[in-house]
């Protein structure tokens, strides 16, 4: 069984419309939840945390649903500039840096 | 100015030769992770460094690969004889606010022929 398994994609989403997607973990013992954007060939670059009782920041809302072990990332009114992959990334308890354990990524293309 | 850079952005290698890949960064952390990304799969872990030391390491970090960090900044990946496995993105990262969190370099591509 897969870690942290995203759908890859791609998803192909209008300028201006809401995207959601969502990312499974195994382990319950996980305890830090992380969105990560990447570009093509890019470094992975922090979004944000996912809290237990989740955040918003500007347009992008991440959720944590610990009892169905899923992580959830929303984005309103996308922009062009949205398109990336994006990464969920989950930490087990008690672990530093090392302990994190990245999805594939789930490619999105904001289309005009 | 980036906060990690690294060196090379992209060496291209022979199978069998000793490579080694730079990372410098800019503030003064104490924690440095190595992590690769093989072309279209995800991120994976290598090694993690804390107070000039191996802290951690994963199973892909095996005897052909050390890391080192000389002269008390730059920090290095070396792999002592590359195989065509080898061939990816190589990621420095330093330790952020939280120590969860991640700044990556801008990444060295390694390609194997």
């Amino acid at each position: 069984r897969k870690e942290v398994e995203q759908d890859p994609g791609p998803f192909n989403v209008p300028e201006g419309a809401t995207v959601a997607f969502n990312c499974t973990y195994s382990n319950s013992a996980s305890q830090s939840f992380f969105w990560y954007r990447q570009d093509c060939r890019k470094e992975p670059k922090l979004l944000m945390s996912v809290y237990s009782s989740g955040n918003e920041d500007g347009r992008f809302t991440a959720q944590l649903n610990r009892a169905s072990q899923y992580i959830s990332l929303l984005i309103r009114d996308s922009k062009l500039s949205d398109s990336a992959t994006y990464l969920c990334v989950v930490n087990v308890a008690g672990g530093g840096a090392d302990g994190l354990t990245f999805g594939k990524g789930t490619h999105l293309i904001i289309q005009p | 100015e980036p906060e990690v850079t690294q060196t090379p952005s992209h060496q291209v290698t022979q199978m069998g030769q000793e490579v080694i890949l730079r990372c410098v960064p800019i503030s003064n952390h104490l924690y440095f992770y190595w992590y690769r990304q093989i072309l279209g799969q995800k991120v994976e872990f290598l090694v993690s460094f804390y107070n000039n030391e191996i802290s951690e390491k994963s199973e892909i970090f095996d005897d052909q690969f050390s890391v080192e960090r000389p002269d008390g900044s730059n920090f290095t990946l070396k792999i002592r004889s590359t195989k065509l496995e080898d061939s990816a993105m190589y990621f420095c990262a330093r330790g952020g606010s939280g120590a969860n969190v991640l700044t990556f370099g801008a990444g060295s591509r390694l390609t194997v022929l």
